[in-house]
C-alpha cells in the first residue's frame, strides 16, 4: 500500500549548517508530496508541495524536489536558522487520504 | 491557499462528558473531510474519512460510537467525544480536502484535555 518513510531525527543542527530531510514513498497512482512543519502545541503548517514529478516545492528557503525515478521528496536548506527548529512531517495525498511519516525534530542552535 | 478553521482550539472537560470540536471550511467546499489523533511526540494518526452526505469511514480500531462523526454540509464536518474519559485527551486535527483531489488543507487542531 501507499507509505512514506522519512528520515528519523532528532537532528540538532548549528545556525547556518545545511539541512537535509529524507523522505521517501511508495505509491501506486500519482500523488502529491507534501512537507509540513509543526512548532510545539501548534498545528500543521504547510511548507511546501509539488503535485507532479520533477516539479520543486519552495518557501522560505526550504526547498523539495519530486522525483519519481527516485521516490523521493527530500527536503532541504542551506542555512538553518534558529527559528527553523520544528518537526517537520513529509507526507503524500493520494486524493483519498493522507499518508505520513514519522516526522523528525530539528533543533537548531545558536 | 484555502481556509480550515477547527474549534475550539483548546478544550478541557469533565470525565463523561461530551465534546463537540467544528471543522469548518472558510473558501471552498469540502468534498472529503479527515480527522487525525496525534499524540505526543508522535505523527498523525487517521481516524476516519467522511464525505459530506454519508456515514464515515473509521480506520481500524477507532471505535465509531465514541467517536461519532457527522459532515452534514460541504463546509462543516463534527466529531463529537462521547463519554469523554482521560484517556481521549489529545490533540485532534481535522483536514479538509477538495474535488481536486490533489491537496487537503489543515484545521489548526484541538488540544482535549479530560479531567
Amino acid at each position: 500500500g501507499d507509505s512514506v518513510t522519512q528520515m528519523e531525527g532528532p537532528v540538532t543542527l548549528s545556525e547556518e549548517a545545511f539541512l537535509t530531510i529524507n523522505c521517501t514513498y511508495t505509491a501506486t497512482g500519482y500523488p502529491s508530496l507534501f512537507w509540513y512543519v509543526q512548532y510545539p502545541g501548534e498545528g500543521l503548517q504547510l511548507l511546501l508541495k509539488a503535485t507532479k514529478a520533477d516539479d520543486k516545492g519552495s518557501n522560505k528557503g526550504f526547498e523539495a524536489t519530486y522525483r519519481k525515478e527516485t521516490t523521493s521528496f527530500h527536503l532541504e536548506k542551506g542555512s538553518v536558522q534558529v527559528s527553523d527548529s520544528a518537526v517537520y512531517f513529509c507526507a503524500l495525498y493520494t486524493g483519498n487520504q493522507f499518508y505520513f511519516g514519522t516526522g523528525t525534530s530539528l533543533t537548531v542552535i545558536p | 491557499g484555502a481556509v480550515v478553521s477547527q474549534h475550539p482550539s483548546r478544550v478541557i472537560c469533565k470525565s463523561g462528558t461530551s465534546v463537540k470540536i467544528e471543522c469548518r471550511s472558510l473558501d471552498f467546499q469540502a468534498t472529503t473531510m479527515f480527522w487525525y489523533r496525534q499524540f505526543p511526540k508522535q505523527s498523525l494518526m487517521l481516524m476516519a474519512t467522511s464525505n459530506e452526505g454519508s456515514k464515515a469511514t473509521y480506520e481500524q480500531g477507532v471505535e465509531k460510537d465514541k467517536f461519532l462523526i457527522n459532515h452534514a454540509s460541504l463546509t462543516l464536518s463534527t466529531l463529537t467525544v462521547t463519554s469523554a474519559h482521560p484517556e481521549d485527551s489529545s490533540f485532534y486535527i481535522c483536514s479538509a480536502g477538495t474535488d481536486m483531489n490533489t491537496e487537503a488543507f489543515f484545521g489548526q487542531g484541538t488540544r482535549l484535555t479530560v479531567v
